[in-house]
């Protein structure tokens, strides 16, 4: 069975002050994997895929598999980056989404 | 741009009634989703729809529980006698193409009485 953990409920920094939000896997293939964000009174939305190997708003993820993980990374903080952020995983040849049970940033001016 | 919406926003039933929620889909896209969120849980996958029918389901998606696109714009869920911890945020979703990103609407909070 696939799992995703997602260890920190909670997660405060400075403004200006590095920023990783952690995410690991447990699944026997080979996964796709997500993260989504919500800010506050909006909808989830997708912030980045791990196969598109982008930077959305300055936010990077890479996935290891040796360690089963796809932790969300950004250099430098930002107030507007206080959100809820969910990562995701897609099984090989599924269409559904597994969600761990979020991690909600807090940037502290 | 376009946007997956859900209506109502906030529905408030007795326990043992059905209740309907409603999603339209972005127009261009073919798979539709259903998830649930209980206060202070995670987001759990319940269905999805592709070519008028049920791809997937979980566990959580019993026989309580029916989706249906009546038209070419709307997909709905319903849920035929709700029980109180069917109380949750509702989210629709949908994608063009198979693993292809998924869009969310803003949801529907039941709240079962």
């Amino acid at each position: 069975a696939q799992r995703v953990t997602q260890p920190e409920k909670l997660l405060s920094v400075f403004k200006g002050a590095p920023v990783e939000l952690k995410c690991n896997y447990s699944y026997s293939g080979s996964p796709e994997l997500f993260w989504y964000v919500q800010y506050s009174r909006q909808r989830l939305q997708l912030l980045l895929r791990h196969i598109s190997r982008e930077s959305i708003k300055g936010f990077t993820a890479d996935l290891n598999k040796g360690e089963t993980s796809f932790h969300l990374k950004k250099p430098f903080a930002q107030e507007e980056d206080s959100a809820m952020y969910y990562c995701a995983l897609m099984k090989t040849g599924a269409n559904n989404l597994f969600f761990g049970t979020g991690t909600r940033l807090t940037v502290i001016p | 741009e376009p946007e997956v919406t859900q209506t109502p926003s906030h529905q408030v039933t007795q326990m043992g009634q059905e209740v309907i929620l409603r999603c339209v889909p972005i127009s261009n896209h073919l798979y539709f989703y259903w998830y649930r969120q209980i206060l202070g849980q995670k987001v759990e996958f319940l269905v999805s729809f592709y070519n008028n029918e049920i791809s997937e389901k979980s566990e959580i998606f019993d026989d309580q529980f029916s989706v249906e696109r009546p038209d070419g714009s709307n997909f709905t869920l319903k849920i035929r006698s709700t029980k109180l911890e069917d109380s949750a945020m509702y989210f629709c979703a949908s994608c063009p193409g198979h693993n292809q990103p998924q869009h969310f609407g803003d949801g529907t909070r039941l709240s079962i009485l």
